[in-house]
């Protein structure tokens, strides 16, 4: 059983368009993070949300926290083939320094 | 300002060989976490120490796999006989020593194939 379910696993979209990713979960979490990864490489860490229904952009990027704490999305305006990665969504159950993780969406922009 | 570094970046084992993986957290940083990353599933996480304390090795199996964190030099992760179940990515992450351990920043990964 996957404690953070991520949709949609695979997403392929063109330059300019604007997506959502989501982050699931039934278990209340003390904070979620975003991370995306390129292939060979590790997670680069996007954000970190904490509170019920923060909300928080970095340039195109726009993530949202549930008010419950349960969920998180991740929208992104006018997508660009930069922003081509895997999207990781992790959170810390109890302790607050065990990650764990969801599987991912896999992101492509085509130019 | 350097970032999380792990060596080697990839590494190819026979059945039954060790492998030794290396981390250096980011400077500053005394927290270390490792994570494996098996084919089509997300990381999990295996141990958290710090400086020549295991804190959490709740996630490392309890055979062949053993990490350190020296007063002095870069956290290791040692896997004894080696099998092919245990060919997978393997990444480190630090936090700072104050703040919260939740906002872990990771270093690119040593992959791991076991022949």
């Amino acid at each position: 059983t996957q404690l953070l379910e991520q949709s949609p696993q695979f997403l392929s979209i063109q330059e300019g368009e604007n997506l959502t990713v989501y982050c699931n979960s039934s278990s209340v979490f003390s904070s979620l993070q975003w991370y995306r990864q390129e292939p060979g490489e590790g997670p680069v860490l996007l954000v970190t949300v904490v509170t019920g229904g923060e909300v928080k952009k970095l340039k195109r990027l726009t993530f949202q926290f549930g008010d419950a704490r349960k969920d998180s999305s991740l929208h992104i305006t006018a997508a660009q083939p930069g922003d081509t990665g895997l999207y990781l969504c992790a959170g810390a159950l109890g302790s607050n320094y065990k990650l764990t993780f969801g599987k991912g969406t896999l992101l492509t922009v085509n130019p | 300002n350097a970032g999380v570094m792990q060596n080697p970046r990839h590494l190819v084992r026979r059945r039954g060989q060790e492998a030794r993986l290396r981390c250096s957290p980011m400077k500053g940083h005394s927290h270390v976490y490792w994570y494996r990353q098996l084919p089509e599933e997300g990381l999990k996480f295996m141990v958290y120490l710090q400086k020549e304390n295991i804190i959490d090795e709740s996630g490392m199996p309890k055979e062949r796999f053993s990490a350190e964190f020296p007063k002095e030099g870069p956290s290791i992760l040692r896997i004894q006989q080696v099998v092919r179940g245990d060919s997978a990515a393997y990444f480190c992450a630090s936090s700072p020593p104050s703040g919260s351990r939740e906002t872990q920043y990771f270093g690119p990964g040593t992959r791991l194939l076991v022949l």
